[in-house]
């Protein structure tokens, strides 16, 4: 079974502008989470999709919306970049039994 | 709100000396508590986990960890390391209800193994 996939797995932009990350989650999960990885801060909570619809949201301001598709893909997308962005982006699938399975991560820095 | 607490930044050890690592967590309720590691260069990997029965679950790579309900912990432990086990562990509890998932994270423990 192919694990959780990012793209892209890295990206640069610059504070003002948008950006918008992917995430396949594994086959037949229907769960995906997003999770913000910063050395500071440590891994926090962005928000979880089950079925196409938010199930769960972490503390981010309205800059940070995400979606996902029927497919079950989502995309996360961040308005307005700053620089305290900068971070490593990780989605993760959710296995029917509670298991969270991650992605490699996506790497954004905001110059 | 709940919390995750690793106590040690940073632990370094030889080769085959014991390792524990400690975590706690604040909530009341039911948790599911899991340990992560993150190998260099790596995606998260999931070590073990506990969700009910025996507290002492055992993982993959001969690790385990005990669950002490009393005193809110679930900590790490290996009897003998390996250079290989230089890594960064995460423990992680799962408190949202049983309709969504959300893991709360501690801030991670980095092991370096010398060999």
């Amino acid at each position: 079974k192919a694990g959780v996939t990012q793209t892209p797995r890295y990206l640069i932009k610059t504070r003002g502008q948008q950006v918008t990350l992917s995430c396949s989650p594994i086959s037949g999960h229907r769960s995906v989470s997003w999770y913000q990885q910063t050395p500071g801060q440590g891994l926090q909570f962005l928000f979880e999709y089950f079925s196409e619809t938010q199930r769960n949201k972490g503390n981010f301001p309205g800059r940070f919306s995400g979606r996902q598709f029927s497919n079950s893909r989502s995309e996360m997308n961040v308005s307005t970049l700053e620089l305290g962005d900068s971070a490593l982006y990780l989605c993760a699938s959710s296995s029917p039994n509670n298991e969270q399975f991650f992605g490699p991560g996506t790497r954004l820095t905001v110059l | 709100a709940q919390s995750v607490s690793q106590h040690n930044h940073h632990v370094i050890l030889s080769e085959a000396a014991s390792l524990e690592l400690g975590c706690n967590y604040s909530y009341g309720g039911t948790v599911n508590l899991f340990w992560y590691v993150q190998y260099p260069g790596q995606h998260l990997q999931l070590l073990l986990k506990y969700f009910s029965g025996d507290p002492l679950v055992k993982g993959i790579k001969g690790f385990e960890a005990e669950f002490i309900k009393s005193k809110f912990s679930f900590n790490l432990r290996k009897p003998s390391v390996q250079w290989s086990d230089t890594a960064e562990y995460f423990c992680a509890v799962k408190t949202s209800g049983a309709g969504s998932y959300q893991l709360t994270f501690g801030k991670g423990t980095k092991l370096s193994v010398i060999p």
